[in-house]
């Protein structure tokens, strides 16, 4: 079975909006990280954060991590219409890197 | 850096036949590759890890004859699905990982098979 599950499944906001997704995950990690997928391509690494942290950023992107609560957040701000795409959080287990389902962000212009 | 180039980006095949996929890391070394797939709309499954040199570690449920995963050097990994069916339509992706475990994952841009 996966080892994170996000929710929303789907978000569809206006441009210039926030979005938020979020990550639950089942088992201790090293780290997590976020991953982008526009339509019918290969993933995008986007932000790594370590479970000692608790927050990152990057740009429009801000992780938070919950190590306590087994969950994560992705903040995109101030969201473009190029943002469109799926979302994934991922960690790491077993020596291997499990994704979860994805969240669908589709910003309207 | 730590390009992934995966080929082909989409094939059309018949039942019976075997397609080639191939994926290759471009400016570095990948002594691990991964090998994805992902049904419409849902995330991505791990077939198999592939290692360089060595036999590939497939996934509960992956059959490893259906899907023969060769890892013949540092930058190339294939994956070959054997007398395809329609079933095995889906999107297969490829990724690599340029430093330690753990580090992020470079991925392929996917090949989309069709087994008509």
């Amino acid at each position: 079975s996966q080892q994170g599950e996000e929710d929303p499944q789907a978000l569809s906001i206006q441009e210039g909006e926030n979005a938020t997704m979020n990550c639950s995950y089942k088992t201790s990690i090293n780290n997590l990280q976020w991953y982008r997928q526009n339509s019918g391509r290969g993933l995008v690494h986007l932000i790594l954060i370590r479970s000692n942290e608790r927050e990152k950023h990057s740009g429009r992107l801000r992780v938070t991590l919950d190590t306590s609560k087994k969950s994560s957040s992705l903040l995109i701000t101030a969201s473009r219409a190029a943002d469109t795409a799926s979302y994934f959080c991922a960690t790491d287990g077993s020596f291997k890197t499990i994704f979860g389902a994805g969240t669908r962000l589709f910003v309207k212009a | 850096g730590a390009v992934v180039s995966q080929h082909p980006s989409w094939v059309i095949c018949k039942s019976g036949t075997s397609v080639k996929i191939e994926c290759r890391s471009l400016d570095f070394q990948a002594t691990t590759m991964f090998w994805y797939r992902q049904f419409p709309k849902q995330s991505l499954m791990l077939m198999a890890t592939s290692n360089e040199g060595s036999k590939a570690t497939y996934e509960q449920g992956v059959e490893k004859d259906k899907f023969l995963i060769n890892h013949a050097s540092l930058t190339l990994s294939t994956l070959t699905v054997t007398s395809a069916h329609p079933e095995d339509s889906s999107f297969y992706i490829c990724s690599a990982v340029a430093g330690g475990f753990a580090s992020p994952l470079h991925f392929g841009n996917g090949t989309r098979l069709t087994v008509t």
